[in-house]
């Protein structure tokens, strides 16, 4: 079982604006990162940090943070947004053990 | 521009030992502080980490895993490895590796990210 909570599924209409989550205790210690992942392809980096974007990566995209959830908002989805969607961290042992949220399926209405 | 490129079997007998190789392009699997990590997708769900190598040498894995993983650099082809023993059909996935950095300073906050990935590469397990 993951140590960080996503929603499984979530929609939006075309421009608009949505918010994806991910919830755990560890995210009370570190930032969330953030991929996204289309089928067939590698994930790739989309947030980090308190609200970092790797080069490349539309503005559209952008994290927050507020006690244990993390969330990722897309201004203004477009079609090419639809994918499924991770967040990940080091867990809460202390251990420095890599988890992964279960990922939440994105459909752009 | 650092790249990642698995390699290795795409079929794996049920018992055996899985192996995949990481090779590093663009940049040096012993230079900076970077996590050398594996991660793997069974089809049709969600990522798993397997573990990681520090820079350093240091390795890192995930408890479900560890009594069969072992992770290992080989700085001389600038590659590191995956073996994972006793395979079951549970095993089969498609197989990532990824470089991960990490910032921990009061001012910037605690946090680790993958920005590299390799493509990743489909194991089966089957006989």
């Amino acid at each position: 079982s993951s140590e960080l909570t996503q929603d499984p599924a979530v929609s939006v209409a075309l421009g608009q604006t949505v918010r994806i989550t991910c919830q755990g205790d560890s995210l009370r210690s570190y930032y969330a990162s953030w991929y996204q992942q289309k089928p067939g392809q590698a994930p790739v980096l989309v947030i980090y940090g308190k609200n970092n974007r790797p080069s490349g990566i539309p503005d559209r995209f952008s994290g927050s943070s507020s006690g244990n959830t993390a969330s990722l908002t897309i201004t203004g989805a477009q079609a090419e947004d639809e994918a499924d969607y991770y967040c990940n961290s080091r867990d809460s042992s202390g251990n420095l053990h890599v988890v992964f949220g279960g990922g939440t399926k994105l459909t752009v209405l | 521009q650092v790249q990642l490129q698995e390699s290795g079997p795409g079929l794996v007998k049920p018992s055996e030992t899985l192996s995949l190789t990481c090779t590093v392009s663009g940049g040096s699997v012993s230079s900076g502080s970077y996590y050398w990590s594996w991660i793997r997708q069974p089809p049709g769900k969600g990522l798993e980490w397997i573990g990681y190598i520090y820079y350093s040498g240091s390795t890192n894995y995930n408890p479900s895993l560890k009594s069969r993983v072992t992770i290992s650099v080989d700085t001389s082809k600038n590659q590191f490895s995956l073996k994972l023993s006793s395979v079951t059909a549970a095993d089969t996935a498609v197989y990532y590796c990824a470089r991960e950095s990490g910032v921990t300073t009061v001012s910037m906050g605690y946090y680790y990210y993958m920005d590299v990935w390799g493509k990743g590469t489909t194991v089966t397990v089957s006989s």
